[in-house]
């Protein structure tokens, strides 16, 4: 059975500071896995997509790293902001989307 | 504005009631999800729909029926709702099942 987990559970830090959040996932068989940011009270905003076969993808600030064989990604956040305060979400697709715990996120000025 | 839309957005009735909860995509996709959020804020799918046809059915009480009248539309009809029915639902869409999943804003469903 597919787990995932996600590592720290909360996480402060000030403002400018580069950061890494972490997934890791019991079976290495996967087609995908995405990141997601959840703001308070609203949806999930999907972030990267990394393909099974892909071993990372960047959009702006963020770096996204995929490791299938030993069951890990990182998510890599430059020159954190306030306004990247949010709970990151890691999920795997294997024949549906399977979320971890969550990385709640402050970024205080 | 093209995105995945849920109505409504809250949801407060009581014990035993049925109510319903519709989610709409314009975004071209053939595949539709119903996802639960519960109360620790873990995410879980329930239901998967591809081209109006059932594909994923998680182990959701039958209470729990989604219905797709076309590939843009599904909705999520739960009876006899019960206390440990709220929870927030989230709806999402994706190209198939292995592509990037865009999610709605989120129906808070509150049973008392």
């Amino acid at each position: 059975k597919q787990e995932v987990t996600q590592i720290p559970a909360a996480l402060s830090v000030p403002e400018g500071e580069n950061l890494v959040l972490n997934c890791s996932f019991t079976d290495s068989a996967i087609y995908n896995l995405q990141w997601f940011r959840q703001d308070p009270g609203k949806g999930l905003t999907s972030l990267l997509l990394i393909q099974s076969s892909q071993r990372e993808q960047t959009s702006g600030r963020l770096n996204a790293s995929l490791d299938k064989s030993s069951g890990r990604s990182t998510l890599y956040i430059a020159a954190s902001q306030p306004g990247d305060s949010a709970t990151y979400l890691c999920a795997v697709y294997t024949d549906k989307l399977i979320f971890g715990t969550g990385t709640r996120l402050q970024v205080f000025p | 504005d093209t995105a995945v839309s849920q109505t409504p957005k809250y949801l407060v009735t009581q014990m035993g009631n049925d109510k319903s909860i519709k989610c709409e995509q314009n975004l071209g996709h053939d595949t539709m999800y119903w996802y639960k959020q519960d109360s620790k804020k873990f995410l879980k799918i329930m239901f998967s729909y591809n081209n109006k046809e059932l594909i994923i059915n998680e182990t959701v009480p039958n209470r729990f029926s989604p219905k797709s009248p076309d590939k843009a539309h599904l909705n999520l009809h739960i009876n006899s709702l019960e206390l440990g029915d709220s929870a927030v639902y989230f709806c999402a869409s994706s190209k198939q099942g292995r592509n990037e999943q865009y999610f709605g804003p989120g129906t808070r469903l509150t049973v008392t």
